[in-house]
């Protein structure tokens, strides 16, 4: 069974940094680096706001256009991870992060991990 | 852009009624939409891809239908477990992804 967990999460000042990440276990039938990964937010009581993926190989990154150059999406496919570096920092950017993989669905989360941006 | 509407964004049912969630495209999407079954404190869950086709493990009371830009998800009969927030997500634009607005179903 895949499983993903998050860390890195927490409480931030505007326009401060953070380095998400997501371990990846349980690949039985195909490894981690067979999967698009993918980040996905949830602002506090409000919808799922997909926010970046990356391909297996890490040569394609993309972001939704609220994050664009001030998010980067990386991976390391020799420890099953994947990262996500937020800068810039601002309270709309509060949320649950998930990981998530799949190509165009996504078809295993991780538990999610709460930035909170508050000063 | 593509923009997802679900509707309605709420709706109060009981147990063993069937509910019908709605999930409107802004331009044709093909097939390109699956659902997502979200509970409280929890991550989603992928119930249904490419508009109809069921995820392994997943009840048959749920089904989805539709293409172009109208799309529905139907619970035949609503159990207890099923009491939760569903969100419609198209792909057509990938790699660029979509969720809609959600849809909670509530207790009567």
């Amino acid at each position: 069974e895949v499983q993903l967990v998050e860390s890195g999460g927490g409480l931030v000042q505007p326009g401060g940094s953070l380095r998400l990440s997501c371990a990846g276990s349980g690949f039985t039938f195909s490894s981690f680096n067979t999967y698009w990964m993918n980040w996905v937010r949830q602002s506090p009581g409000k919808g799922l706001e997909w926010v970046a993926n990356i391909k297996q190989d890490g040569t394609e990154k993309n972001y939704v256009d609220s994050v664009s150059g001030r998010f980067t999406i990386s991976r390391d496919n020799a420890k099953n991870s994947l990262y996500l570096e937020i800068n810039s920092l601002r309270a709309e950017d509060t949320a649950v992060y998930y990981c998530a993989s799949g190509t165009y669905y996504f078809d295993n989360w991780g538990q999610g991990t709460l930035v909170t941006v508050s000063s | 852009d593509i923009q997802l509407t679900q509707s309605p964004s709420a709706v109060s049912a009981s147990a063993g009624d069937r509910v019908t969630i709605s999930c409107r495209a802004s331009q044709d999407i093909s097939n390109w939409l699956a659902w997502y079954q979200q509970k409280p404190g929890k991550a989603p869950k992928l119930l249904i891809s490419s508009a109809s086709n069921l995820q392994f493990g997943v009840p048959t009371r749920f089904s989805g239908s539709g293409s172009g830009t109208d799309f529905t998800l139907t619970i035949s009969s609503l159990q207890p477990e099923d009491f939760a927030t569903y969100y419609c997500q198209e792909a057509s634009s990938f790699p660029l992804l979509t969720f809609g607005g959600g849809t909670k179903v509530e207790m009567k």
